[in-house]
């Protein structure tokens, strides 16, 4: 089936350390990739998105490119502000409509 | 315009209650969905609509959850005699098209305690 693994555990890093946070998918066919964000007190908003193998999606500082060999889609930022502690969710969809299959997501925290 | 709307934000129901949800989307979205979230989990899929239509609801966990969206827009979920293992967050997302690379636009959820 469609599915999607992140890292386990929560990430707590100083500000302007560099964040990745991991993310490998399984589908058949050919799934578009996704990161949602979910700040505090707010929903769930789209933060980046790749729609074929070698795309790299980018928003705020934010990168993760699509890479169909390694089936993963790894989100990348260069220098983490306080602003970006938030959960940070993988996504995929693969069945022809806009349908989500997510991760557990993961729990950053940007300490001064 | 608004975002999409859910209400209530906070549910207490007794074990064996009925609830009732409800998601309001943005104007004009096709789409919608709506997806549980258990505590330290990602969203699970449990149905979606395309206007009127429920096209999909292989993921509602039995068949005490019902969900309707009778005229294309407004949409709610119900669910009969309330269990324990439904306390979790529903949220309802709603978007413009239904194609597989459209953004969808959530709404800030119903978090339902069931004691």
């Amino acid at each position: 089936g469609n599915s999607v693994t992140q890292m386990e555990g929560p990430v707590t890093l100083s500000e302007e350390a560099f964040l990745t946070i991991n993310c490998t998918y399984t589908a058949t066919g050919y799934p578009s990739l996704f990161w949602y964000v979910q700040y505090p007190g707010e929903g769930l908003q789209l933060l980046l998105k790749a729609t074929k193998a070698d795309d790299k999606g980018s928003n705020k500082g934010f990168e993760a490119t699509y890479r169909k060999e390694t089936t993963s889609f790894h989100l990348e930022k260069g220098s983490v502000q306080v602003s970006d502690s938030a959960v940070y969710f993988c996504a995929l969809s693969a069945w022809g409509n806009n349908r989500l299959a997510f991760g557990k997501g993961n729990q950053v925290v940007v300490i001064p | 315009g608004a975002g999409v709307s859910q209400s209530p934000r906070y549910k207490v129901a007794k074990r064996g209650q009925d609830v009732a949800l409800r998601c309001d989307p943005i104007s004009g979205h096709v789409s919608l969905f709506w997806y549980q979230q258990a505590l330290g989990q990602g969203p699970e899929f449990l149905t979606y609509f395309q206007n009127e239509a429920q096209l999909d609801k292989s993921g509602l966990p039995s068949d005490r959850f019902f969900a309707e969206r009778p005229e294309g827009s407004v949409s709610t979920l119900k669910i009969q005699r309330t269990q324990q293992e439904d306390s979790a967050v529903y949220l309802c997302a709603s978007s413009l098209w239904q194609g597989q690379n459209t953004e969808a636009f959530f709404g800030q959820g119903t978090r339902l305690t069931v004691v």
